[in-house]
């Protein structure tokens, strides 16, 4: 069975930093695109960041892109979000999530919560 | 690629058809292979998001065939044929076609 289970996250002071993980099982982690969603509260979806099986390139939202850094490790089976610079607009539940055949997502976690305030 | 959805929020009877649209700023269709990068999900309070439909038409696994997905290029539609009390929930489509994969803003389907 597949399973993502995300961590890492709190509250944390608008400028601070935060990384989050995303542990995964159950099937070959390194052969699958995983990607970050987040949902701020009460409010939308909102893709994040991915970083591809194949080659390892990594693709950032404009919103997060040159603060948040999205990584892999292949040999612990997990994801990770490097958060910089925290605004008050990063708060939100973020999603780790694995890719399908195509770049739709098939599984999800059940997110972590990340509170950016002072 | 922006994602417009309506609309934003829509009540249906049980057991009558709910349709949810969904429009691209550009197109995801892909020539090579025919395909449309366009997928929609549904989420239910407090729970991630649950695949539905993939390539615009195709069925995740355990998903009931009263959900349904049509459309191509730039304007697609997810259809409940005969809604059911647990189908309540918001419904976002997504595109795959670019590098950023946008998401529309979200359907609120409630029961009238």
């Amino acid at each position: 069975e597949v399973q993502l289970v995300e961590s890492g996250g709190g509250l944390v002071q608008p400028g601070g930093s935060l990384r989050l993980s995303c542990t995964a099982s159950g099937f070959t982690f390194s052969g699958y695109t995983m990607t970050w969603v987040r949902q701020a509260p009460g409010k939308g979806l909102e893709w994040v960041s991915y970083v591809r099986s194949s080659d390892g390139e990594k693709f950032y939202a404009d919103s997060v892109r040159g603060r948040f850094t999205i990584s892999r490790d292949n040999v612990k089976n997990s994801l990770y979000l490097q958060m910089n610079s925290l605004r008050d607009d990063d708060t939100a539940v973020y999603y780790c999530a694995r890719e399908g055949g195509g770049a739709y997502l098939t599984h999800w976690g059940q997110g972590t919560l990340v509170t950016v305030s002072s | 690629i922006v994602m417009t959805q309506s609309p934003d929020s829509l009540a249906v009877s049980l057991g009558e058809r709910a349709t949810v649209n969904c429009r691209s700023s550009q197109s995801v269709l892909f020539s090579s292979n025919n395909k449309n990068y366009l997928a929609w999900y549904q989420q239910k309070p407090g729970q991630p998001p649950k695949l539905l439909i993939y390539w615009a038409s195709t069925r995740e696994s355990g998903v009931p065939d009263r959900f349904s997905g049509s459309g191509s290029g730039t304007d697609f539609t997810l259809t409940i044929s005969s809604l059911q009390a647990e189908d309540v929930a918001v419904y976002y489509c997504q595109q795959y076609y670019s590098t950023l994969h946008t998401f529309g803003q979200g359907t609120k389907l409630e029961i009238k």
